[in-house]
């Protein structure tokens, strides 16, 4: 049973380049999360993606913008990076419809703006 | 802004004590959960607690909860140099949604 996979490993950027981060999630599973997560902080989210729409949105500005396949798969896209993106990207998955549920997060992407 | 809060953000034992991580949070809550992440990969999940339960067990691993307080801890028992990692808790809201990280323990266990 394969987990979340999330492409690339690491990812290296220069100022103002746009960037697309690909996860899919955990067999079975339908929701997707993305999470932003600094060095020696724990993760932000970002938004979160079911039946291929953006279902919640964190506190994040509008240069982050996914995308839901209808294999679950997500895509995050940043535009116009910033130095102040440079960070490691969660993906995690769940399923939806329970009260209660576990996230299943990805290994990440590690990406550096310069 | 990050409503879970562990305490302390750094701890350091010797192979084969107790570790305790303490997570306080701000609003009402679903449900609480405790991840591991080693060298700042994927995290790990560890147990979840309703907001209806007290304690709950796995393995070497305790966690109470006390929503009066609004706090949590996380107590590793016998603890393993392959227990340094960073713990965090994430609590999710009423709906069950909405998973908010507090900033984390890094946990060094000496051999």
């Amino acid at each position: 049973d394969a987990g979340v996979t999330q492409s690339p490993t690491h990812l290296i950027k220069t100022r103002g380049q746009q960037v697309t981060l690909r996860c899919s999630p955990k067999s079975g599973h339908d929701t997707v999360s993305w999470y932003q997560q600094a060095l020696g902080q724990g993760p932000q989210f970002i938004f979160q993606y079911y039946e291929e729409e953006e279902r919640q949105r964190g506190n994040f500005p509008d240069r982050f913008s996914g995308h839901q396949f209808p294999n679950y798969s997500s895509e995050l896209n940043v535009n116009a990076l910033l130095l102040g993106d440079s960070a490691l990207y969660l993906c995690a998955s769940s399923l939806s419809g329970r009260a209660v549920y576990e996230q299943y997060f990805g290994p990440g992407t590690r990406l550096t703006v310069t | 802004s990050q409503q879970g809060e562990e305490d302390p953000q750094a701890l350091s034992i010797q192979e084969g004590e107790n570790a305790t991580m303490n997570c306080s949070y701000k609003t009402s809550i679903n449900n609480l959960q405790w991840y591991r992440q080693n060298s700042g990969r994927g995290l790990v999940h560890l147990i979840l607690i309703r907001s209806n339960e007290r304690e709950k067990h796995s393995g070497r691993l305790r966690v109470t909860l006390d929503t009066s307080k609004k706090s949590s801890s996380l107590l590793i028992t016998a603890s393993r140099a392959a227990d340094t990692a960073s713990y965090f808790c994430a609590t999710a809201d009423n709906y069950g949604q909405n998973f908010v990280f507090g900033p984390g323990t890094r946990l060094s266990v000496l051999p």
